[in-house]
């Protein structure tokens, strides 16, 4: 059972281009959230999906940053326009159920290095 | 929101000894507290997890306690080993919350 899988695992960007960030959740999942590490700190909450919806986006920037996890594919994690305070760590985990009533998997997570 | 302190941020100790991470959050809604581990270039995982109808969980080596009239819980690692050396977060969260808010990461190193 193949755990929560991220890519790419690294990723370098100039500014001003995007990033796109891929996550599929463990089998049998049907929650995903992402959540950014900036170096030597804790993992910040950006957004919570389930298929076809945002549940909560109460982390995430208003500009330039979208998440989606459509029907069919991976969720998906984009921010346009990158600028050098988007190189982090972005770690994407999966539940079976909602928030703390079951155990969040996490990915490798995916490191963005804007140039 | 919930805001979780976590102490202290680096800790070494000789292998064999005891380590000891304490960590205390703000909301007394919270009920759930997870501790993840995190090894260099992976994702954090699951190590212990405790909910607020306990004061203590142990599963082998690893222990947490908590106490909600204070508001802080602590993870305990016992006759610690070389691979034992990680960062450690602790957690928090609430029943129906869409998320975990984490603590800021204590990085352990037990030196053989």
């Amino acid at each position: 059972n193949a755990g929560v899988m991220q890519n790419p695992r690294h990723l370098v960007r100039r500014r001003g281009q995007e990033a796109r960030l891929r996550c599929s959740p463990m089998k049998g999942h049907s929650h995903v959230y992402w959540y950014r590490q900036l170096p030597e700190e804790g993992l910040k909450f950006m957004v919570y999906l389930q298929k076809e919806n945002i549940i909560d986006e109460s982390g995430m920037p208003k500009e330039r940053f979208s998440a989606e996890f459509p029907k069919e594919g991976p969720s998906i994690l984009r921010i346009q326009q990158v600028v050098r305070g988007d190189s982090a760590a972005y770690f994407c985990a999966s539940s079976k159920g909602q928030g703390n009533t079951g155990e969040l998997f996490f990915g490798e997570g995916s490191r963005l290095t804007v140039l | 929101g919930e805001n979780v302190e976590q102490h202290p941020s680096t800790l070494s100790v000789q292998e064999g000894d005891s380590a000891v991470i304490k960590c205390t959050y703000s909301d007394s809604a919270s009920n759930y507290f997870p501790w993840y581990k995190q090894e260099l270039g992976k994702g954090p995982q699951l190590i212990i997890d405790i909910r607020s109808n306990v004061g203590e969980k142990k599963d082998q080596r690893i222990a947490v306690t908590l106490n909600k009239t204070a508001k802080h819980f602590s993870l305990h690692i016992t006759e610690t080993q070389p691979e034992d050396s990680a960062v450690y977060f602790c957690a928090a969260s609430s029943t129906g919350a869409n998320n975990l808010f984490f603590g800021t990461g204590t990085r352990l190193t037990v030196i053989p």
